[in-house]
């Protein structure tokens, strides 16, 4: 079966680092998201991608946040400058039609430690 | 805003039924839907039931919406020890883009032999 894959499964980084978490999607998908899940709380939408470019996105995803496929299968989540509340499993997903009921594929996870 | 509430934890013994219920707030929800996280796993959907629908019954999962209540359960017939996960459930409201899912925290079912 497809997945999703992400790396790295587990980063430490120190407070005001900066942090790429890298994702290769379902081959042929079309739409991106990454999603977090700060240890005990609910599994937050942060944003998605489409085309080329940000489709939406919610409050968390703010300016230290940014998004990027830099070729035509990698899909980045880059923090600028690490706070230790970014402490948490990000999921990347995707899916190949932005249809309500389509099917969102979710890979492992990337944990990411701040200290 | 939108919020999603579910128990934390449910055990059970195996062969039993198992239901995993949730509360949410928006009423125009239009998609509701169940995913499941295995140990050291992404989210898997499970599977998911639109806001004009009562019931689903996918083999042993039967979903239930109560759209007066706001209430949707998961109901896993002869549960095993291999269904021993995280269930989530997740809603798209309506008007928001598809891959906008409001999450709740997540039931974590125990499976005792």
């Amino acid at each position: 079966e497809p997945e999703v894959t992400q790396t790295p499964s587990h980063q430490v980084t120190q407070m005001g680092q900066e942090v790429i978490l890298r994702c290769v999607p379902i081959s042929n998908h079309l739409y991106f998201y990454w999603y977090r899940q700060i240890l005990g709380q609910k599994v937050e939408f942060l944003v998605s991608f489409y085309n080329n470019e940000i489709s939406e996105k919610s409050e968390i995803f703010d300016d230290q946040f940014s998004v990027e496929r830099p070729d035509g299968s990698n899909f980045t989540l880059k923090i600028r400058s690490t706070k230790l509340e970014d402490s948490a499993m990000y999921f990347c997903a995707s899916s190949d039609s932005g249809r309500p009921g389509n099917t969102i594929y979710f890979g492992e996870g990337s944990w990411l430690t701040v200290v | 805003g939108e919020d999603v509430e579910q128990s934390l934890f449910l055990s059970v013994r195996e062969g039993d039924s198992s239901v995993i219920n949730c509360t949410y707030t928006d009423s125009s929800s239009t998609y509701l839907y169940w995913y499941k996280q295995e140990p050291g796993a992404g989210l898997q959907l499970l599977t998911y039931i639109f806001s004009n629908m009562d019931m689903k019954q996918d083999q042993r999962l039967t979903v239930l919406l109560n759209k007066k209540d706001k209430h949707l359960s998961l109901r896993i017939a002869d549960t095993q020890t291999g269904d021993s996960a995280i269930y989530f459930c997740a809603l798209r409201g309506y008007g928001g883009s598809q891959g906008n899912l409001i999450f709740g925290k997540g039931t974590k079912l125990s499976v005792k032999p």
